[in-house]
This record gives C-alpha cells, sequence and structure tokens, in this order.
C-alpha cells in the first residue's frame, strides 16, 4: 500500500514570495490533514478536511494561508507571501473515514520549508 | 482546548536497558492515546496506541500504560537498541474529537 505522497520534500524561498505543497493521501481515505511542526515540537493541526469539506480550519492563519481539496484526494496548502516564521515542516496526514472515533493517523514524509 | 505535557524532553540509555516516557493530558475525556515515532528527517509513525477502555497494551518490546484517574500514560521500552533512538511523541484524542494533540516529544538516545 502506498503511503501519503508529499511534494516537494524541501523548499527554500525568500520572504514574501509565494509557496505551494501538495499532498495525495492514500487512497480511499477521506479524512486529509495538513500540520505544522516547528522544530523539537510536536506537529500542530492546521486544517482537516472530510472528503473536499475543511471542516476544522480554525487553527490556520487565514490571512496568509490557503488549503484547498477540490475532487476530495489531492490537497494542496498555500502561504502567500510567506514570513520567516514559517520556516518549518509542513506535514499531511490521512485516515479512514472516521467511524469509531479512533482513527490512525497516516502521515507523509512533510515538506521542509525555509524562508529566507 | 487540550494540553499534553510530555517528559523528559531528552533520554539517554545504554542499550539493553529500559526507556520510560510519560505523558499527562488534561481532558478528562479524552479517550485514544497513540505514540509516534520520528526518526531524524522522517514521518512520524504510529507504534503503538490503547484506548481509554484498556488499562496496559503490549507490543514485543514495547508496552503503554494508561491511569485515567492521574491522567497521565507512559511508553516504556524494553531490552532498547541502537535503532530504537528517535524522538518520540505522545498524543491524545478528546472524546468526539478528530484532532491530535501533540506533547513535545522525548529524543531517546540509545547508546551501544
Amino acid at each position: 500500500e502506498a503511503g501519503v505522497v508529499q511534494s516537494p520534500r524541501y523548499k527554500i524561498i525568500e520572504k514574501k514570495q509565494p509557496v505551494a505543497f501538495w499532498c495525495n493521501p492514500i487512497s480511499g481515505h477521506n479524512t486529509l490533514y495538513w500540520y505544522l511542526q516547528n522544530l523539537g515540537q510536536g506537529p500542530e493541526l492546521l486544517i482537516r478536511y472530510e472528503n473536499e469539506e475543511a471542516v476544522d480550519d480554525s487553527q490556520l492563519p487565514k490571512d496568509r494561508f490557503s488549503a484547498e481539496r477540490l475532487k476530495g484526494v489531492d490537497s494542496t496548502l498555500k502561504i502567500q507571501p510567506a514570513e520567516l516564521g514559517d520556516s518549518a515542516v509542513y506535514l499531511c496526514a490521512s485516515s479512514p473515514t472516521w467511524t469509531s472515533g479512533y482513527n490512525e493517523q497516516f502521515f507523509g514524509p512533510g515538506t521542509r520549508l525555509t524562508v529566507l | 482546548g487540550e494540553n499534553v505535557e510530555q517528559h523528559p524532553s531528552t533520554l539517554s540509555v545504554q542499550e539493553g536497558d529500559s526507556a520510560v516516557i510519560k505523558c499527562t493530558y488534561s481532558d478528562s475525556a479524552s479517550n485514544y492515546f497513540p505514540w509516534y515515532k520520528q526518526e531524524l528527517g522522517k514521518r512520524p509513525q504510529l507504534i503503538i496506541d490503547i484506548r481509554s477502555n484498556v488499562g496496559e497494551k503490549k507490543d514485543q518490546r514495547i508496552a503503554v500504560t494508561l491511569n485515567k484517574t492521574a491522567k497521565h500514560f507512559s511508553l516504556h521500552i524494553t531490552e532498547t537498541q541502537p535503532e530504537d533512538s528517535a524522538v518520540y511523541f505522545c498524543a491524545v484524542i478528546g472524546a468526539g474529537s478528530y484532532q491530535l494533540t501533540f506533547g513535545k516529544g522525548t529524543k531517546l538516545s540509545v547508546i551501544p
């Protein structure tokens, strides 16, 4: 079974530039998550999708961050404009449709963003 | 919201010894407690999890114990090996919630 795929793996940009990250979840997983992981910290949820609907985006800084999952499969996370403090690893995860409340979340390898 | 504290932040053990990492949580309604292992530059991977209706779960050299009354749970690794060296994260999901709240991680170093 193929895991969660993310690209690019690494991205270096100048501040104020836009950047986008792509995620392809595990086939059949309807729930998709984007997490932010700062150095030395645990992942923090940015947004959760159920199919194409963003059902929890309360922690997404909406002034510069946006996300979409148009067909309920792949997802893109965008930052525009990027700031120095956005340097971090952006992790995507997916899980099967929630039926019991105990779904394992499978993580992708992440995109390491460096803003100069 | 949920608050998860994880201790210690770093842990060094000799190969063959045991390692214990502890997490406390704030929401008494939390009902799912996974542990993730993250090697340097790699994705977090689930190594063991426990539900709130179970007090202990074991998988070979790894075990997790849950004390709901005290609101803490612990990861136990026995007979540690160098390949166990990684950062370990505990996490919690509250009742009716999807959101994983992670601890800040423990960097485990197993010295050969």
